[in-house]
């Protein structure tokens, strides 16, 4: 089982739709979640923290479920500008800095 | 503040052959970190390096060395290109994470390296 899995889509939405994605991980004693994202040939850029209370930045919401091991991002009224692919990060146990990344959720809005 | 620096963007290699990827950042990071990223595989870590003068492999470390020169330096060097290291290289910093958790990561541009 990988450390963190990811549907890697495509997801091809509709521009003003709402798209959900979700990430689970096998770590039970991660401690850190975050999303990135991803452009085209581009470097990956944070989007944001999970926090285990859930936690919302505009549009996006992401969420952690630990007794369930997965995290979910929900994007509201998309636009062009979020196509991209979507990233679930873990990080490693505590007192350790390093990062596991899924393979990434590629999403496609439609005009 | 130019953030986390890579060179070069592009670099073509034939097989055998050696070369020094760079990275500098300049946002006083204790950690750094180089990446390699495949089609279908996510990134993965090939080194990090916690603090200046301590390097550490990761899940991919073999045909790479590394050197953590100082604060804001870390380069990765491959002594002996192989066509099975064609990928993305992306070098990352971040400032060392708080309670020992792991912190935000900021991410070079990249480079992109074939190997013949």
């Amino acid at each position: 089982r990988k450390e963190v899995e990811q549907d890697p889509g495509p997801f091809n939405v509709p521009e003003g739709a709402t798209v959900a994605f979700n990430c689970t991980y096998s770590n039970s004693a991660s401690q850190s979640f975050f999303w990135y994202r991803q452009d085209c040939r581009k470097e990956p850029k944070l989007l944001m923290s999970v926090y285990s209370s859930g936690n919302e930045d505009g549009r996006f919401t992401a969420q952690l479920n630990r007794a369930s091991q997965y995290i979910s991002l929900l994007i509201r009224d998309s636009k062009l500008s979020d196509s991209a692919t979507y990233l679930c990060v873990v990080g490693a146990n505590f007192g350790n800095e390093k990062l596991t990344f899924g393979t990434g959720t590629r999403l496609t809005i439609i005009p | 503040n130019a953030g986390v620096t890579q060179t070069p963007k592009f670099q073509v290699l034939k097989t055998g052959q050696s070369m020094t990827l760079q990275c500098a950042q300049d946002m006083n990071h204790n950690s750094m970190y180089w990446y390699r990223q495949d089609p279908g595989m996510g990134l993965r870590l090939i080194y990090y390096s916690a603090s200046e003068g301590t390097t550490d492999k990761g899940e991919v470390p073999n045909g790479y060395n590394v050197s953590r020169l100082n604060k804001r330096e870390f380069s990765l060097r491959l002594e002996s290109a192989a066509p099975s290291q064609t990928s993305v290289y992306f070098c990352a910093s971040s400032g060392g994470g708080a309670s020992g958790m792991a912190d935000t990561q900021y991410f070079g541009p990249g480079t992109r390296l074939t190997v013949l």
